[in-house]
């Protein structure tokens, strides 16, 4: 079964450090770019990094750039986001999603609140 | 910046009838990277249909897309009881970046 699941969410204060993780199986990894995606509560969705099948190439959505860095593991099949200089407006649902330029397989995301 | 509009905001329709949602960009979006999803409460988002108007896998044929340049829609065609969710278009630049629309909630009248 294809499968994405993200780890790592929390409770973390206004301008702290929290890394999430995305284990994939299923698929071969190396095949695809991979991405995250948010969900701020009761939002749509936005977009926020993309990473490619040899990181190669990284893409930030304005919002996080200078601050979330993506990252890739392919010998572990994980996807990384390392966020800092968190604040509460990154308190959202954060989904680990396969592909590009459509995205065909979500996780079921991990929470991030950000709050003091 | 690409920024995709949706309308409506909301579409309130009965089971068997036909929704058409429209999905519109502020500039020319090549059809290759124009996609749809559709979300449920407390449940990830599904690819619906990519490149405009190809089924992702497992879709049922009353979804269907359709437009290209700035104009896209999402056509189901007999609205089942599971099909009353919120869907999103999205786009990719070719470049640096991916987009959604807003949203458009399509619920029960």
């Amino acid at each position: 079964e294809v499968q994405l699941v993200e780890s790592g969410g929390g409770l973390v204060q206004p301008g702290g450090s929290l890394r999430l993780s995305c284990a994939a199986s299923g698929f071969i990894f190396t095949n695809y770019g991979m991405n995250w995606v948010r969900q701020a509560p009761g939002k749509g969705l936005e977009w926020v990094s993309y990473i490619s099948i040899n990181s190669g190439t990284i893409y930030y959505a304005d919002s996080v750039k200078g601050r979330f860095t993506i990252s890739r593991d392919n010998a572990k099949n994980s996807l990384y986001l390392q966020m800092n200089s968190l604040r509460a407006e990154d308190t959202a649902i954060y989904y680990c999603v396969r592909g590009i330029p459509s995205m065909d397989v979500w996780g079921k995301g991990t929470t991030v609140t950000v709050s003091s | 910046e690409i920024v995709l509009t949706q309308s409506p905001g909301t579409l309130s329709l009965s089971p068997g009838e036909r929704a058409t949602l429209s999905c519109r960009a502020s500039q020319s979006v090549s059809s290759s990277y124009l996609a749809w999803y559709q979300q449920k409460p407390g449940q990830a988002p599904r690819l619906l249909i990519y490149g405009a108007s190809s089924r992702a896998t497992g879709i049922p044929d009353r979804f269907s897309g359709s437009g290209s340049g700035t104009d896209f829609t999402l056509t189901i065609s007999r609205l089942e009881p599971e099909d009353f969710a919120v869907y999103y278009c999205q786009q990719y630049d070719g470049s640096a970046l991916l987009t959604f629309g807003p949203g458009t909630k399509v619920d029960i009248k």
